[in-house]
């Protein structure tokens, strides 16, 4: 069964700071990695798409890698700032399934 | 990204009462449709997925007479809480997807379902 883990559940910085979100998943056998952010009591925004094959993704600030052989994923979030606060969730697609890990809620404060 | 549109938004109903919620993608032919419910604080938990003119495949532990799933064109799926009662109560969410590997997903805005 796939399982997928985020690492930290929270996390709190002052704005301007680097950051970095963990992800891991169990089977390597994926079709691709999404990160995705939801704001509370919202829906999912996608922010980057991995497919297996590739290494990394790149959108603004934002940048996402994928290891697939050891199984773990990283969001890179550069000079963060308020408006970044949410919560970050990475899904697994593998046949027929999207699973997602507990996400990381991402607190920024001015 | 494709934009999913999820009817209601927020629902409430009477305890033994059925609920639809409605899942539309917009400007792409959905051809797998997922159902996800989340409790507070939590992450999302897969329910079914939905292959365009097949029968939804349920995970583990969810109940197919309780919770039915359409999937009746590419651009609509519904799920039907049948007899809510109080524990259904959650936030319900949808995502589409092409069927071929490695499509990106995108999701819906999700219903709040309280059932009282």
């Amino acid at each position: 069964k796939q399982e997928v883990t985020q690492i930290p559940a929270a996390l709190s910085v002052p704005e301007g700071e680097n950051l970095v979100l963990n992800c891991s998943f169990t089977d390597s056998a994926i079709y691709n990695l999404q990160w995705f952010r939801q704001d509370p009591g919202k829906g999912l925004t996608s922010l980057l798409l991995i497919q297996s094959s590739q290494r990394e993704q790149t959108s603004g600030r934002l940048n996402a890698s994928l290891d697939k052989s050891s199984g773990r994923s990283t969001l890179y979030i550069a000079a963060s700032q308020p408006g970044d606060s949410a919560t970050y969730l990475c899904a697994v697609a593998f046949y027929n399934k999207l699973i997602f890990g507990a996400g990381t809620r991402l607190a920024v404060h001015p | 990204g494709a934009v999913v549109s999820q009817h209601p938004s927020r629902v409430i109903c009477k305890s033994g009462t059925s609920v639809k919620i409605e899942c539309r993608s917009l400007d792409f032919q959905a051809t797998t449709m997922f159902w996800y419910r989340q409790f507070p604080k939590q992450s999302l938990m897969l329910m079914a997925t939905s292959n365009e003119g097949s029968k939804a495949t349920y995970e583990q532990g969810v109940e197919k007479d309780k919770f039915l799933i359409n999937h009746a064109s590419l651009t609509l799926s519904t799920l039907t809480v049948t007899s809510a009662h109080p524990e259904d109560s959650s936030f319900y969410i949808c995502g589409v997807t092409r069927a071929s590997p490695g499509a990106e997903a995108f999701f819906g805005q999700g219903t709040r379902l309280t059932v009282v």
